[in-house]
């Protein structure tokens, strides 16, 4: 079954640890996606890529990093510069061209204390 | 800049009909989607309008209005599986795949 994996579901760390979280996708999807959902609120994005070897930063990319090595994967580390990193993090991805779907992983809950 | 408005929560019983109303705000436009997220799970992708107009799909219809800057998304026959929030999404002019999404709309169904 192709589609978006996202590993772990639930994460603590504690305050002052970098973390990274796993995005994997087998849909040979160019383009990939970082979204931050705090509760009660929308998707703010992150970060994304529309091509190996290549990304740019979304709205609020500040303390957060990320590589695209691989097609596939597109791994997002929480540095401990972030100040407020207790979220959902969401990975996403898509064709890229106008108009077309975002899939979208099951999430990462990180809990930081 | 771009922004979208939504409501929070719309309440409504089974059976019935739920219109969620998004006006958005862009320096450019390049269409208007929904999504659909149940509590603590992924957001799944419900319809796209890249031009003026009624598009169905099932139960659900979303409408474009580009002169307007406005759309909306139609639920019928609500189900009890309904319950979820819903967030309308514009594509950042500047990039292609880019989405900026609005706050979203709680739907809550009642017996």
């Amino acid at each position: 079954d192709g589609g978006i994996t996202q590993s772990p579901k639930y994460l603590f760390r504690k305050e002052g640890q970098n973390v990274t979280l796993s995005c994997e996708q087998n849909l040979n999807h160019d383009a990939m996606y970082w979204y931050r959902q705090d509760p009660g609120q929308g998707l703010r994005l992150i970060y994304y890529s529309q091509i190996v070897n290549d990304f740019q930063k979304g709205d609020i990319a500040e303390g957060y990093s990320v590589s695209r090595e691989k097609k596939e994967s597109f791994p997002l580390t929480v540095t401990s510069a972030q100040k407020n990193p207790t979220a959902f993090y969401l990975c996403a991805s898509s064709i890229g061209t106008p108009g077309t779907e975002q899939y979208f992983g099951p999430g990462t809950r990180l809990t930081v204390t | 800049g771009q922004s979208l408005e939504q409501p929070s929560e719309v309440t409504a019983v089974e059976g019935a009909i739920v219109q969620i109303n998004c006006t958005y705000q862009t320096s450019g436009f390049y269409g208007l989607s929904w999504y659909q997220q149940h509590d603590g799970g992924a957001p799944t992708f419900l319809s796209y309008n890249g031009l003026d107009g009624l598009e169905e799909t099932g139960r659900f219809s979303s409408f474009l209005s580009r002169s307007d800057s406005y759309g909306y998304l139609l639920l019928q026959e609500l189900q009890m599986k309904d319950s979820a929030s819903y967030f309308c999404a514009v594509r950042d002019p500047g990039s292609w795949g880019k989405l900026q999404f609005g706050a979203g709309t709680q739907v809550v169904v009642t017996p």
